[in-house]
């Protein structure tokens, strides 16, 4: 079946600094690929999706792209802000009548 | 606001008794979720409904029973209520199939003592 693999955390960095999540999957044929945000006390919130291989999804700049030959849709963000800390989920759908497959969540703690 | 929201927001009941949880979306969405999301934040799946029909029915216990009006709402009744049933609830809709993404509530923390 379908599942979603991405790096434990708790990942804490510094203001300014680079970031990256990895996540890979396994599916049936071509599933689309997202990252959602979670902050403190709220529901997940879409960030950016991917449906195709080499596609890129984009949003308040963070990146992943869809890597079909690695199986992997790794988070990136160029420079963090405090606003940042959340949790960041992976998850891919495989379409049709299929379920969103989630992964465990990575939680990002950014300090000043 | 278009939004899916879903009350109550906090929950907190004895075991042994029975309590409702309800969601209502406003973006014309023709598909609506439950999950489970646990102390660790692991999602997990419960129900799935497509313009009223179930089409998602993860293994959960019977004491679970989702109800969906019309497409524009689905409920979640749980009986005989436990301590392992402690959770946070989201519903979710999607236009299709979770192929445009979900939209989810702000969840209800259920807490059963």
């Amino acid at each position: 079946g379908d599942s979603v693999t991405q790096m434990e955390g708790p990942v804490t960095l510094s203001e300014e600094a680079f970031l990256t999540i990895n996540c890979t999957y396994t599916a049936t044929g071509y599933p689309s690929l997202f990252w959602y945000v979670q902050y403190p006390g709220e529901g997940l919130q879409l960030l950016l999706k991917a449906t195709k291989a080499d596609d890129k999804g984009s949003n308040k700049g963070f990146e992943a792209t869809y890597r079909k030959e690695t199986t992997s849709f790794h988070l990136e963000k160029g420079s963090v802000q405090v606003s940042d800390s959340a949790v960041y989920f992976c998850a891919l759908n495989s379409g049709g009548y299929q379920k969103v497959t989630f992964g465990i969540g990575t939680k990002l703690q950014v300090i000043p | 606001d278009t939004a899916v929201s879903q009350t109550p927001k906090y929950l907190v009941t004895q075991m042994g008794n029975d309590k409702s949880i309800k969601c209502e979306q406003n973006l014309g969405h023709d598909t609506m979720y439950w999950y489970k999301q646990d102390s660790k934040k692991f999602l997990k799946i419960m129900f799935s409904y497509n313009n009223k029909e179930l089409i998602i029915n993860e293994t959960v216990p019977n004491r679970f029973s989702p109800k969906s009006p019309d497409k524009a709402h689905l409920n979640l009744h749980i009986n005989s209520l436990e301590l392992g049933d402690s959770a946070v609830y989201f519903c979710a809709s999607s236009k299709r199939q979770g192929d445009y993404g979900y939209t989810f509530g702000s969840g209800t923390r259920l807490t059963v003592v």
